[in-house]
């Protein structure tokens, strides 16, 4: 139940393209769903983030979408460009067990945008 | 936002020995958590450090394995202890700072022969 599935592993988008990364939760008192970027030897930086009251939330060119009665929720990379090649992680943020706020993070998706 | 500095940055170790990382954040932050990050792989928490109490383990991490300190607001050091070669990879740090935002370190990169 306090699973973040995410999909898919691996992706490879064309320069210009729309990249779009899926993920799907159980638990519902997860109520704070943010993405991370991750470039190769660094740590993960908080990229855009979303609550439940809203289906979408845009910051530039990320976009998350979001579907509470799915429990589903998408970041989608407008004009996806070389520099955005990066492992992304979705996440979900509640209070699960012992009254205090957990973070279960997805699998994460490599993304590859060639020129 | 907050900035993690973590020490070292990566490091090789013999098996048997011990690691200590250490996280400095330029603010003050109730909670502290420790990652491990393997290969490829997405993020584990070993364990919540909170300044002055007992760190929290999650299941599968142990304190005599993974000894954590915390002694200030600002400040935590993670152990890795009787180095083996599965204990090979990254450990990050993170502090959570207001409206529920989780910031990472650069990490540790660790390698055990």
């Amino acid at each position: 139940q306090q699973q973040v599935k995410q999909s898919p592993q691996s992706l490879i988008v064309q320069k210009g393209g729309i990249s779009i990364i899926n993920c799907a939760y159980e638990n519902t008192a997860f109520d704070y769903f943010p993405w991370y970027q991750q470039f190769p030897g660094k740590g993960p930086a908080l990229l855009i983030a979303i609550r439940p009251d809203v289906s979408e939330k845009k910051e530039g060119r990320f976009t998350i979408s979001f579907n509470k009665s799915a429990k589903q929720f998408s970041l989608h990379i407008m004009d996806s460009q070389p520099g955005d090649s990066a492992t992304y992680f979705c996440a979900a943020k509640g209070i699960i067990s012992g009254g205090y706020q957990k973070v279960t993070f997805g699998t994460g998706t490599k993304l590859q945008v060639i020129p | 936002s907050a900035v993690i500095s973590q020490k070292p940055s990566r490091d090789i170790c013999q098996r048997g020995t011990s690691l200590t990382i250490q996280c400095q954040v330029d603010s003050q932050v109730t909670m502290m958590f420790w990652y491990r990050q393997q290969p490829g792989q997405s993020l584990t928490l070993i364990a919540t450090a909170n300044q002055g109490s007992e760190a929290t383990y999650e299941s599968g991490f142990v304190i005599d394995k993974f000894p954590i300190s915390r002694p200030n607001l600002t400040f935590s050091t993670l152990t890795v202890s009787n180095m083996s070669p599965e204990d090979s990879s990254i450990y990050l740090c993170s502090v959570v700072v207001s409206h529920n935002e989780q910031f990472f370190g650069p990490g540790t990169r660790l390698t055990v022969l």
